[in-house]
């Protein structure tokens, strides 16, 4: 398998604008998680899904930010609009169901930098 | 809500040495414990997991970790580092919505020669 898979690997972008990360679980996969990893906050969660509905999305900063999961192949992180706080390590997970749901697969991540 | 300490930010040990690296958690029932390690520029990719039964945990790349009830501590343990072994690590426990992780500051495993 290739593993959980996100796009793009690296996006600089300008304040205001928006932003899409990407990100194609492990095939088979019930659950999709996006975390961000910043020096100040470290690993947090923003959001996951369970077969494509959202489970928990309290960790989503604020109205900015929203994400999908159309089908089980795929999820987006959209930013609208971008600011300069938004710069992180944006981290897209899969696990399988049951018990095997806690063990979950990492993206390589997207670094983002709002400038 | 359920918590994992890392006390240390840093640590640096020589190949060939032993290696500790400290957890500890804040919950009142068993707890689901995990490690984690991060190489540079990398996801993460999970060492090993604690659910239940035996305290002593294999995990792969030779480590393994000890569950301590009485101490509320999941400690992370090689016998021997390999230069390899320098990372960031992270120790997790799932939080209160089900099945996301809430993950320690990690630690920064420095190995010398």
């Amino acid at each position: 398998d290739a593993g959980v898979i996100q796009s793009p690997r690296h996006e600089v972008t300008e304040m205001g604008q928006e932003v899409t990360l990407r990100c194609k679980p492990i095939s088979g996969h019930d659950y999709l998680f996006w975390y961000r990893q910043t020096m100040m906050r470290g690993l947090e969660l923003l959001i996951y899904f369970n077969n494509n509905v959202p489970i928990d999305d309290s960790g989503m900063p604020e109205d900015r930010f929203s994400a999908k999961m159309p089908n089980a192949s795929f999820s987006t992180l959209k930013i609208q609009p971008s600011e300069p706080r938004d710069s992180a390590v944006y981290f897209c997970a899969s696990s399988a169901s049951g018990e095997r749901a806690y063990e979950q697969y990492f993206g390589p991540g997207t670094r983002l930098t709002v400038t | 809500a359920q918590s994992v300490t890392q006390p240390d930010i840093h640590i640096t040990v020589s190949e060939g040495a032993s290696l500790e690296l400290r957890c500890n958690y804040s919950y009142g029932a068993t707890p689901y414990l995990f490690w984690y390690v991060q190489s540079p520029g990398q996801g993460l990719q999970l060492l090993l997991k604690y659910f239940s039964g035996d305290t002593l945990v294999q995990g792969i790349k030779g480590f393994e970790a000890e569950f301590k009830r009485s101490q509320s501590s999941f400690n992370l343990r090689k016998p021997s580092v390999h230069w390899s072994d320098a990372a960031e690590y992270f120790c997790a426990v799932v939080g209160d919505s089900g099945y996301a992780l809430n993950f320690g500051k990690g630690t920064s495993l420095l190995v010398t020669p």
